[in-house]
């Protein structure tokens, strides 16, 4: 059981350059996240996904696509990558019902030349 | 979704108990309060929740005020190794936006 699993760990990109972040959970849960965290700043939602085939914006969804093609996969698209996308992306999953915590990937560490 | 507000920064000296506090005037009836932690840069690791009552669990306690306006998550013998920031969230059970202020940064100090 591996939880949350990101890929890759690190990237570096140049301006205009795209890229897919991947993100896989083997716990069968419902919803999933990507959120972004600059350094020294929290977590900003950027997609959720509450099934298999559906997702919506967060808070910070402009630059970005997003795919739920299955009940396990997220996956975050940075189609023209731009230097205010530098950041950490951090996948989520969760069951839905009440008492159901967030799980958390450990992290893609994006740099954006 | 309601809003969370924290307070950005405290110190705690090791061996003592950290006490911090979480403000959600504007929680529903059915939103949780759920409380992560995360330390450095890895990912945010949850730590406790609850509906209305206190809740204790082997990380922490926490206390939730009887009107749910707001509540407190005590680490009872705070260690070096509880730096982090600890981020206070409410949600309820179905799918919705999970978003995350920017939680408090605790330090703990020798």
């Amino acid at each position: 059981n591996a939880g949350v699993t990101q890929t890759p760990k690190f990237q570096v990109l140049k301006t205009g350059q795209s890229m897919t972040l991947q993100c896989a959970q083997d716990m069968n849960h419902n919803s999933m996240y990507w959120y972004r965290q600059d350094p020294g700043m929290g977590l900003r939602l950027i997609y959720y996904s509450a099934s298999e085939g559906t997702t919506d914006k967060g808070e910070v969804p402009n630059g970005y696509n997003v795919s739920r093609l299955n009940k396990r996969e997220f996956s975050l698209r940075l189609e023209s990558a731009a230097p205010s996308q530098t950041s950490v992306y951090f996948c989520a999953s969760r069951l839905d019902g009440n008492n159901e915590k967030l799980f958390f990937g450990s992290g893609t560490q994006l740099s954006v030349l | 979704d309601a809003k969370t507000t924290q307070p950005t920064s405290m110190d705690c000296a090791e061996g003592r108990a950290a006490n911090l506090p979480c403000n959600h005037s504007t929680i529903s009836g059915n939103e949780y309060v759920y409380w992560y932690r995360q330390i450095h840069s890895q990912g945010p690791q949850y730590i406790i929740h609850g509906l209305k009552n206190n809740e204790t669990n082997e990380m922490a306690s926490l206390i939730i005020t009887e009107d749910r306006k707001s509540s407190t998550l005590i680490l009872p013998h705070a260690t070096l190794r509880d730096t982090a920031v600890y981020y206070c969230i409410v949600y309820t059970g179905t799918a919705s936006k999970l978003t995350f202020g920017t939680g408090t940064r605790l330090q703990v100090t020798l």
